[in-house]
């Protein structure tokens, strides 16, 4: 299995932008690299997902390095809302393994 | 919209009691299905997932199992709970598409204490 590697936290600002990365540096050509965040006693929400491109959505951007070894989420204008603990994950063949993530700190 | 419904949010159970979890989606037909649980400070350990109606695969050898009755229903179950069945259990649905690695839906969970 792919193991990814992520800060334990991180903290930003309000409106300014954040980039949580994640290092899946074994990960397999077939994987897909998802993005989820969870809130205290909440189930994980699906941010972004992609194999090879950068990707865009209504969320977040994800910017995937060239080996795909690493990945970068972005949030463009954090808000508190945006606070959680944000997981990366490899994924493919139904299994869906989470790290221990970043928890996501947002600063009024 | 798809919806996935979990309950109940939290439960309390003695050792050696039965369990019974339920999971409902709506707003889509035949989704894959998923069990999860995530241990406190922990991630995620996928435990059952199902294809269709009767199509059960177990990750993880243990006393819990899982029916899949109907096309959005799917139920997790213990005829004898274990201290080490505590958990944030989490039910989960993909679409079910030629195109693999569709992201996995999550319902809020369930909480279990076992005392």
């Amino acid at each position: 299995d792919a193991k990814t590697t992520q800060p334990n936290s991180m903290e930003s600002n309000e409106e300014e932008p954040v980039h949580l990365p994640c290092n899946h540096s074994t990960i397999s050509g077939t994987d897909y690299i998802h993005w989820y965040r969870q809130l205290p006693s909440q189930g994980p929400e699906y941010v972004i997902h992609g194999l090879t491109s950068n990707v865009n959505n209504r969320m977040a951007s994800l910017a995937i390095a060239e080996d795909r070894k690493s990945s970068t989420l972005i949030l463009h204008r954090a808000t508190l809302r945006d606070a959680a603990v944000y997981y990366c994950t490899p994924y493919n063949n139904n299994d869906m393994r989470f790290g221990a993530g970043t928890r996501l700190t947002v600063k009024p | 919209s798809q919806t996935i419904h979990q309950w109940p949010a939290t439960l309390v159970q003695p050792v050696g009691s039965p369990l019974s979890l339920e999971c409902t989606v709506e707003g889509t037909s035949n989704p894959n299905l998923y069990w999860y649980r995530q241990a406190a400070g922990r991630g995620l350990q996928l435990l059952f997932y199902s294809v269709g109606i009767g199509q059960i695969s177990s990750e993880v050898p243990q006393n819990l199992s899982a029916s899949r009755p109907q096309d959005r229903q799917f139920i997790l179950s213990s005829k004898k709970l274990l201290l080490s069945d505590s958990g944030f259990y989490l039910c989960a649905w993909s679409a079910r598409t030629v195109v693999v690695n569709q992201p996995q839906h999550f319902g809020d969970g369930t909480r279990l204490s076992i005392l």
